[in-house]
């Protein structure tokens, strides 16, 4: 069952502006990561937020996470054109007995020069 | 350079003919998974490793088998395939998943058509 659900599933904007992509998802969790994907490529490793924080940085990248309302938010500032491709949350939690990583099913970004 | 690899990258084949996957990773990473992206349904896990000998299903695995008798290498073997496995499959590591959790590294991908 997908853990992670993104919301919007696709967002097109303007070079410059800023992009923010939301994440729900069901159960606890260890952690939460976003990744991203370029078009039917491997997916790269952008953040690792874990459980017991609220707000992180990593460039023009910020993620917050409620665990309150089991969610998460990725923010893009001043977005590029480099930065279209699709981005997933994926939540690390306990499943028989075994943490494993579950991705949601993304949101395809799309930044027009 | 620190990397997961897969082969084949490209695979055309017919119902019911075995086929295997491979996919190695350089890093001594301990979690190694394999997931299959179908357009609409993002990433799905297919089957997972903790560690050498160890592995479970993840939410597919009808169809597919995995061993994982090495630490570096963790193949997806279709013993018969069907076109409902026509996909495109990745394979990921990682040090670990959990309380302590580090980031995966995915391979290029495999895409498989089964006709």
């Amino acid at each position: 069952s997908q853990q992670g659900e993104e919301d919007p599933q696709a967002l097109s904007i303007q070079e410059g502006e800023n992009a923010t992509m939301n994440c729900s998802y069901k159960t606890s969790i260890n952690n939460l990561q976003w990744y991203r994907q370029n078009s039917g490529r491997g997916l790269v490793h952008l953040i690792l937020i874990r459980s017991n924080e609220r707000e992180k940085h990593s460039g023009r990248l910020r993620v917050t996470l409620d665990t309150s309302k089991k969610s998460s938010s990725l923010l893009i500032t001043a977005s590029r054109a480099a930065d279209t491709a699709s981005y997933f949350c994926a939540t690390d939690a306990k499943k028989s007995g075994y943490s494993t990583l579950t991705f949601g099913k993304g949101t395809m970004l799309l930044v027009s020069p | 350079e620190a990397q997961v690899t897969q082969n084949p990258r490209y695979l055309i084949t017919v119902t019911g003919k075995k086929l295997t996957v491979t996919c190695s990773q350089n890093m001594n990473h301990e979690y190694m998974s394999w997931y299959r992206q179908d357009p609409g349904l993002g990433l799905r896990q297919i089957y997972y490793s903790m560690n050498v000998e160890v592995t479970d299903k993840g939410d597919v695995p009808e169809g597919y088998k995995v061993s994982r008798k090495e630490k570096r290498n963790f193949p997806l073997i279709l013993e018969s395939p069907s076109p409902n496995q026509t996909s495109l499959y990745f394979c990921a590591s990682s040090l670990g998943l959990g309380e302590i959790s580090y980031e995966q590294y995915f391979g290029p991908g495999t895409r498989l058509t089964v006709t």
